[in-house]
């Protein structure tokens, strides 16, 4: 069965520094995965996503995520934090365009 | 491109009637639509798995004569929540994707109902 771990509800950054949401998943197929951000009140808006291309995904608003399968990792970085990236972020695994299962959420805290 | 909306964003009901949630693909056929609920601060649940012109899929434990799902056209799902108890209140988000595309899900913006 497909799960996702995301490690830790919070994360605080300064602004300007990176940041770094981190993600473990678990499939019994090479997995689909996602990362989306919520902000409040709102719906999710899709980050990026791997499909089996290129390890390292280039998203929207300068965020990246590299797939680790050895690690089964895929982890959201962004090198400079702004303050508009509070939000709350979503990591997801889906097998072979089956349905999405979300991680519990990371929030993201930038510090002025 | 690639928009989903809701309608109503919000809404406050009395308990024992019921409300009805409408998503629209705007700009592209949606084979496939799924209705998630999500409490306060947790992630997203899926509560069904709606195909055009089918019968919906329902997650376990999810009452399907409560939360009834329409797929009545590409660009139209509803959600019904019958007889509305305040335990139902919650934001309410559907996803749609097309045909060949599965992988991808496109969110609309979500619905909070409140149940009094």
């Amino acid at each position: 069965a497909q799960s996702v771990t995301q490690l830790g509800s919070h994360v605080s950054v300064s602004e300007g520094a990176l940041v770094l949401l981190r993600c473990n998943y678990s499939s019994s197929v090479p997995p689909y995965l996602f990362w989306y951000v919520q902000y409040p009140n709102q719906g999710l808006q899709l980050l990026l996503k791997y499909t089996s291309a290129a390890t390292l995904v280039k998203g929207i608003n300068g965020f990246e995520a590299e797939f680790k399968k050895s690690e089964t990792s895929f982890h959201l970085t962004k090198p400079s934090a702004h303050m508009s990236d509070a939000a709350e972020y979503f990591c997801a695994v889906s097998d072979l365009g089956d349905k999405i299962i979300f991680g519990k959420g990371t929030r993201l805290h930038i510090l002025p | 491109g690639a928009v989903v909306s809701q309608h109503p964003s919000w809404v406050i009901c009395k308990s024992g009637t019921s409300v009805k949630i409408e998503c629209r693909s705007l700009d592209f056929q949606a084979t496939t639509m799924f209705w998630y609920r999500q409490f306060p601060k947790q992630s997203l649940m899926l509560m069904a798995t709606s195909n055009e012109g089918s019968k919906a899929t329902y997650e376990q434990g999810v009452e399907k004569d409560k939360f009834l799902i329409n797929h009545a056209s590409l660009t139209l799902s509803t959600l019904t929540v019958t007889s509305a108890h305040p335990e139902d209140s919650s934001f309410y988000i559907c996803s749609a994707s097309e045909q060949g595309l599965q992988e991808t899900q496109y969110f609309g913006p979500g619905t909070r109902l409140l149940v009094l």
